[in-house]
């Protein structure tokens, strides 16, 4: 089976903290992703990565940054978390593969809490 | 503008009946791949059931079939014989072959009850 693991399931932190959210997977996948969710908004795209030290910008970048120095491993960085990042986290990785048919798999979220 | 579309905000539907959940998208890629994905309470995403843009028949996973109608641009969710188990946020999603990235696009996802 496909084991994407996130590190925390809940995590509180304070205004101005820098927030590691780290993500990995035992599949050997290329692409690896971070969505965060809202109720209404579905999943956004903060970052991807199709590559070790490879990532690109999603939909809302901005106030976060990643690292992905080993294939498996892709972490979600806050550099100052803010309170309209309080949100749920997921991350998910996939096959480079043909475009269409490869499904991404997902970790099981962490839901964070900026205060 | 939207390009994936979910009307449907929740439903509520009696176990053992069917279930029809509603998306549309909007793409000018000519090639493109239709997921549905089941997010329970615990929040993991569940990958359900897989369509392709040039696929022939409809895809059927179990209970679970994708009524595609290409024209339409729709891409419903049918459960059928509903179980309690099936109480879940629903999301569709599409990936376009032009996105060379291949980066999953998202529609806002529908809350599904079952009633006993």
């Amino acid at each position: 089976d496909v084991k994407v693991t996130q590190s925390s399931r809940y995590l509180v932190k304070r205004t101005g903290e820098k927030v590691f959210l780290e993500c990995v997977q035992d599949m050997d996948h290329e692409n690896m992703f971070w969505y965060r969710q809202d109720p209404g908004l579905g999943l956004r795209l903060i970052y991807f990565s199709y590559d070790v030290k490879m990532k690109e910008k999603g939909d809302i970048p901005e106030g976060y940054s990643v690292s992905r120095e080993k294939k498996e491993r892709f972490s979600l960085i806050l550099e100052s978390a803010s309170t309209n990042q309080t949100s749920m986290y997921l991350c998910a990785s996939s096959f480079l593969g043909q475009a269409g048919s490869t499904e991404a798999f997902f970790g099981q979220g962490t839901r964070l809490t900026v205060v | 503008a939207q390009k994936i579309t979910q009307t449907q905000p929740g439903m509520f539907v009696q176990e053992k009946e069917a279930v029809t959940l509603d998306c549309t998208y909007d793409t000018s890629d000519p090639s493109y791949g239709l997921f549905w994905y089941k997010q329970p309470s615990s929040g993991e995403m569940i990958f359900l059931i897989y369509q392709g843009s040039y696929d022939q028949q409809n895809a059927t996973e179990g209970r679970y079939s994708l009524n595609f109608q290409k024209a339409r641009k729709s891409a419903n969710l049918v459960i059928s014989a509903s179980q309690l188990g099936d109480s879940a946020m629903y999301f569709c999603a599409m990936r376009e072959v032009m996105d060379s990235n291949y980066q999953l696009i998202w529609g806002a996802g529908t809350k599904l009850i079952i009633k006993p």
